[in-house]
This record gives structure tokens, C-alpha cells and sequence, in this order.
């Protein structure tokens, strides 16, 4: 089957770093995408991870152990406007499905 | 910026009509894929296609959803009877398969739906 889980919510301070987890236990893999979804609107694509190790994309980096099922987003010097949730998504290879997780609500304090 | 374009953006129904939900994919993509969000159960998959075969929609209720493509540029979503519970943000998505390995999908802005 398929299984994706990661934490309901997180809170973190403006300025601070914060690590979003995502396990997943899925049929096939063809990559890890992290989403970013404001509040009433559609989810936006931040970053892609298909072989083990670190991807830096500015202030958001996200990482990949396949041999553990597990992922992490990474996000530095925390704004306001990244209070959003954050959806993890494994594509499967074989049928190149992409599977959701439930997300994590972050909620940036001032 | 090319973009997935779903209509209607917000739709109010009373139970028991026919709900017709499109999406225009980006020009160029070959799958796309039907997305149910709630509160309670996040993204839910209801049907995706490549190259406008449907691969899998064992996700939908099929005694009353229905999802076509009846060209490359356009994807439809039916609900018939549609029914309280049916109430939800509908997303289209759009991307390229197995050759692009890392191409992400691409959301519509969504189809707001409540049933009355």
C-alpha cells in the first residue's frame, strides 16, 4: 500500500529555522516533491529530491534517505509568509502516480 | 507563465444535480490528474491519465463521478447525483511522465464545490 505521513502542525518563530519530516512507505519510487499551500489556494511546487542527500534551493533545502523512506524540508530565516502547509509527495514508478501526504500547517510567530 | 486553468472556480448546488467540472492542462503535458481536497482528508486521488488514457480511478466513487479527456486540451469532471458530502475543493493537476523524472505537477487554482 501506500503511506505517507508527516506531522499535523508546526509553529515556529519569524527569523528561526524549522525542519518539516516526512516518512513514506509506497509501492515504487520515482522522487520526493515538497508543495507549498496557502491558505485557500492551490498547492505550488518548492523542490524535488529522487537520489540521496541534500537539495539547496535558497532559503528551503530539502533532503532524502531512500533507504529509510524519509525526507525533511528545511526552511531558513523563517518569514510571515511561510505560514502555509506543506505537502510532501512520493511519485511511484510504476505507475507514476503521485501519492499525498496530509501535510504539515506551519504557522510562522512573530 | 503557463498555467493549469480549471472552471468553475466556485460552484453551489443543491443534492441531486450534475456538477461539470473542466481543466485545461499545460500545452505540452501529457498526464493530468483529479485531486479532492478536505479538512479532514487532504488531497485525495480521484483519477489520473496519460496521454489521455485513464490509468487509474480507483480512487472515485463510480456510481456517481465520472472523468473524461475527450482531447488533449481539455478534462472534465462529473458528479452525478452530486450530494452533500461531495463538498470539497476540486484540483486539476498536470505534468509530464516517466521521461521527465523530475517534473513536478502543476495545480489548477481549484473548483470550490458545496452541495446544499
Amino acid at each position: 500500500g501506500q503511506n505517507i505521513d508527516q506531522p499535523t502542525e508546526m509553529t515556529a518563530t519569524e527569523g528561526a529555522i524549522v525542519q518539516i519530516n516526512c516518512t513514506y512507505q509506497t509501492s515504487g519510487f520515482n522522487g520526493l516533491f515538497w508543495y507549498q499551500q496557502h491558505a485557500g489556494e492551490a498547492p505550488t511546487f518548492l523542490s524535488y529530491n529522487v537520489l540521496d542527500g541534500l537539495e539547496e534551493k535558497g532559503r528551503f533545502s530539502s533532503f532524502l534517505s531512500r533507504s529509510k523512506g524519509y525526507s525533511y524540508l528545511l526552511l531558513k530565516e523563517l518569514q510571515m509568509k511561510d505560514s502555509a502547509s506543506y505537502l510532501c509527495a512520493v511519485r511511484d514508478s510504476y505507475g507514476q502516480n503521485f501519492v499525498f501526504g496530509p501535510g504539515t500547517r506551519l504557522s510562522v510567530l512573530p | 507563465d503557463a498555467r493549469v486553468t480549471q472552471t468553475p472556480r466556485h460552484k453551489v448546488t443543491e443534492m441531486g444535480q450534475e456538477v461539470t467540472m473542466r481543466c485545461q492542462p499545460i500545452l505540452g503535458h501529457n498526464t493530468v490528474f483529479w485531486y479532492r481536497q478536505t479538512m479532514m482528508q487532504g488531497l485525495e486521488l480521484l483519477a489520473y491519465f496519460r496521454n489521455r488514457a485513464p490509468l487509474d480511478d480507483s480512487g472515485m466513487p463510480k456510481d456517481r463521478f465520472s472523468a473524461e479527456m475527450p482531447d488533449a486540451t481539455l478534462a472534465t469532471l462529473k458528479i452525478q447525483p452530486s450530494e452533500p458530502r461531495d463538498s470539497a475543493v476540486y484540483f486539476c493537476a498536470s505534468g509530464l511522465s516517466q521521461d521527465r523524472a523530475n517534473s513536478p505537477l502543476h495545480f489548477g487554482n481549484g473548483t470550490r464545490l458545496t452541495v446544499t
